[in-house]
């Protein structure tokens, strides 16, 4: 398995500013995926971040909007630029783990309320 | 594509009685289904998993989830409801067609365990 932990646990920001959610995983692993829910929704999948190349964006999201960083084998950042209300969900990382690499373990998420 | 359907949105039992929480799969082929609890205001917790192996499950804290081919379903059940058993659970299939893991989640179930 994998113990994963994301900081902040939850920010309150304002329309038009940006906020930058850490990922940390305790062992090295090589996805790393991000995922956004919405209030009383299920998760629905932003990007995979691979170590070493550019993350792949799920259709309707766009790197301008939501830029990834995956800078070794045990981290990862998701930034939210330019917020709107919309953008209120929670924010959770996984990363793919076990010893066949066929588990997703997840993060806590990171609540966001955008004003 | 895969998907998944969580054929109820809520799930009320009594403490002591039994749980099932139904799913049912699409998939072009042979697939890795999984189990996700998420407690309010907590992270996604893996309750059990099917990769192929046998098809009944068993998973953490008394779960456990058949997997029946003919009827393309992954119920999720348990003897004896526990007031802590109160969550939503997501049923989730994963999709390779992209080369790499990609999890599809069901649009979850709430579970309410009453006295």
């Amino acid at each position: 398995s994998a113990v994963i932990s994301q900081k902040p646990s939850r920010d309150i920001c304002q329309r038009g500013t940006s906020l930058t959610i850490q990922c940390q995983v305790d062992s090295q692993v090589t996805m790393m995926f991000w995922y956004r829910q919405q209030p009383g929704q299920s998760l629905t999948l932003i990007a995979t971040a691979n170590q070493g190349s550019e993350a792949t964006y799920e259709s309707g999201f766009v790197i301008d909007k939501f830029p990834i960083s995956r800078p070794n084998l045990t981290f990862s950042t998701l930034t939210v630029s330019n917020m709107s209300p919309e953008d209120s969900s929670i924010y959770l990382c996984s990363a793919l783990a076990g010893g066949g690499q066929e588990t997703q373990y997840f993060g806590p998420g990171t609540r966001l309320l955008v004003l | 594509a895969q998907s998944v359907t969580q054929l109820d949105s809520h799930v009320s039992v009594s403490e002591g009685t039994p749980v099932l929480l139904r799913c049912n799969y699409s998939s072009s082929y042979s697939p890795s289904l999984f189990w996700y609890v998420q407690h309010p205001n907590k992270g996604l917790q893996l309750l059990l998993k099917y990769t192929s192996a046998a098809t009944l499950v068993k998973g953490i804290n008394g779960f456990e989830a058949e997997f029946k081919k003919s009827e393309t379903s992954f119920h999720l059940t348990k003897p004896s409801a526990h007031m802590s058993d109160a969550a939503e659970y997501f049923c989730v299939v994963s999709d390779w067609n992209t080369g790499f893991q990609k999890l599809v989640f069901g649009t979850g179930t709430r579970l309410l365990v009453s006295p």
